[in-house]
């Protein structure tokens, strides 16, 4: 059973360009998150997906925006992009039953590096 | 929101329990306490989590204050693959909603051989 899958790996853009990162939930979640992490620091919530609705929101500004598609995966996108975007982007997926208490579980991540 | 206390760092000999500890002491009654880990070069993973009362599953124990104001996590014998960053969190509505997972630091556990 494939886990939550992310692509692409590794990326380099620089500044005021716009990137598409993609997620693929593991088999049987509906409901995906995303993460910004910095070098150092911990995961940042951007937002998650329910029902192809965006359902939560941290505190990122209008650049980031999102996607999910009826087969619950999953894009986050990125406009206008500053060097202080350059971080490891999560995706997190959960079964909607669970998002309440239960368990999140996280890709391997995509990074990127702004120049 | 509520918010969590960690040590930056610790260190554990190989095989010795270790005891990490989190502070929350501004936790309300429907925040849930989640541990992750993040290894080297990886997504976070899931540990463990409760409410009120002690949780055991087979990569760690959970010990919860009784007045919930903190929480330890308990690795029985800690192996070089632990090594990793963990995390402590709260899950529930005063915490940001039970969708919004909020990440501190976390401890960054080294094991010694």
């Amino acid at each position: 059973d494939a886990g939550v899958t992310q692509s692409p790996t590794h990326l380099i853009k620089t500044r005021g360009q716009q990137v598409t990162l993609r997620c693929s939930p593991k088999s049987g979640h509906d409901t995906v998150s995303w993460y910004q992490q910095a070098l150092g620091q911990g995961p940042q919530f951007i937002f998650q997906y329910y029902e192809e609705e965006e359902r939560q929101r941290g505190n990122f500004p209008d650049r980031f925006s999102g996607h999910q598609f009826p087969n619950y995966s999953s894009e986050l996108n990125v406009n206008a992009l500053l060097l202080g975007d350059s971080a490891l982007y999560l995706c997190a997926s959960s079964p909607e039953t669970g998002a309440d208490t239960g368990e999140l579980f996280f890709g391997e991540g995509s990074r990127l590096t702004v120049l | 929101d509520a918010k969590t206390t960690q040590p930056n760092s610790m260190e554990s000999n190989e095989e010795e329990p270790v005891h990490l500890p989190c502070n929350h002491s501004t936790i309300s009654g429907t925040d849930y306490i989640h541990w992750y880990r993040q290894l080297p070069s990886q997504g976070p993973e899931y540990v463990i989590h409760g409410l009120t009362s002690n949780v055991n599953n087979r990569m760690a124990s959970l010990a919860i204050a009784e007045d919930r104001k903190s929480s330890t996590l308990i690795l029985h014998r800690a192996t070089l693959r632990d090594a990793a960053v963990y995390y402590c969190i709260l899950r529930g509505p005063n915490s940001g909603g039970y969708q919004k997972v909020t990440f501190g630091t976390g401890t960054k556990l080294q094991v010694i051989p």
